[in-house]
């Protein structure tokens, strides 16, 4: 089956530190993945997405590379700000042909910015 | 755009009773999907729905839980009788055929809190 694996937190960074926020996944075909965002008390908004190897997503500063050898996904920013304090999802979508499936998620990272 | 839209933002009852939870897609939006989130579990995918018709229900816990979609624009996720580990944050989704990446888009859920 499909499986998503994040490195668990809380991480807690200084403001305008280097984030990485590890992220692998099984799939048993060729997947989407996603980075979603969740800020307290709300929903989750996608942050970016790559639906091929060696793709790169990127939004707000934010940055993921699609690799299929490595089965990864990790998400990163240069330089953080408080703003972006939330809790951190992967994901995957394992589903061709133009419909749509469930999406698999991690189980987040809380991301934790101190001035 | 509206956005999905869900209610009520909050529910608290008591063991025994009766909930129902609501969800409006995107105008558009052909798949719909109700996920659950609690701190043990992470997300979780119950049902999908396209074109009103559910699609996979493995993830409905049990009979306790059943849901519907009557229509393009709404959809209902019962749960009867209601337990206090079936406390959680429900989220509603929606999507479009034709997005390539499975995007999905999320409402701000409902925080259920069974006494």
């Amino acid at each position: 089956g499909n499986s998503v694996t994040q490195m668990e937190g809380p991480v807690t960074l200084s403001e305008e530190a280097f984030l990485t926020i590890n992220c692998t996944y099984t799939a048993t075909g060729y997947p989407s993945l996603f980075w979603y965002v969740q800020y307290p008390g709300e929903g989750l908004q996608l942050l970016l997405k790559a639906t091929k190897a060696d793709d790169k997503g990127s939004n707000k500063g934010f940055e993921a590379t699609y690799r299929k050898e490595t089965t990864s996904f990790h998400l990163e920013k240069g330089s953080v700000q408080v703003s972006d304090s939330a809790v951190y999802f992967c994901a995957l979508s394992d589903y061709s042909g133009g419909g749509a499936d469930g999406l698999t998620f991690g189980k987040g990272t809380h991301l934790i910015i101190q001035p | 755009d509206a956005g999905v839209i869900q209610s009520p933002r909050h529910e608290v009852t008591e063991m025994g009773q009766e909930v129902t939870l609501r969800c409006k897609p995107i105008s558009g939006h052909d798949y719909l999907f109700w996920y659950r989130q609690t701190m043990m579990r992470g997300l979780e995918l119950l049902i999908y729905f396209n074109n009103n018709v559910p699609i996979d229900d493995s993830g409905m816990p049990e009979d306790r839980f059943s849901a519907k979609m009557p229509n393009a624009s709404f959809s209902t996720l019962k749960i009867q009788p209601s337990e206090p580990r079936d406390s959680a944050v429900y989220f509603c989704a929606s999507s479009a055929t034709g997005l390539i990446s499975n995007e999905q888009f999320f409402g701000p859920g409902t925080r259920l809190t069974v006494l």
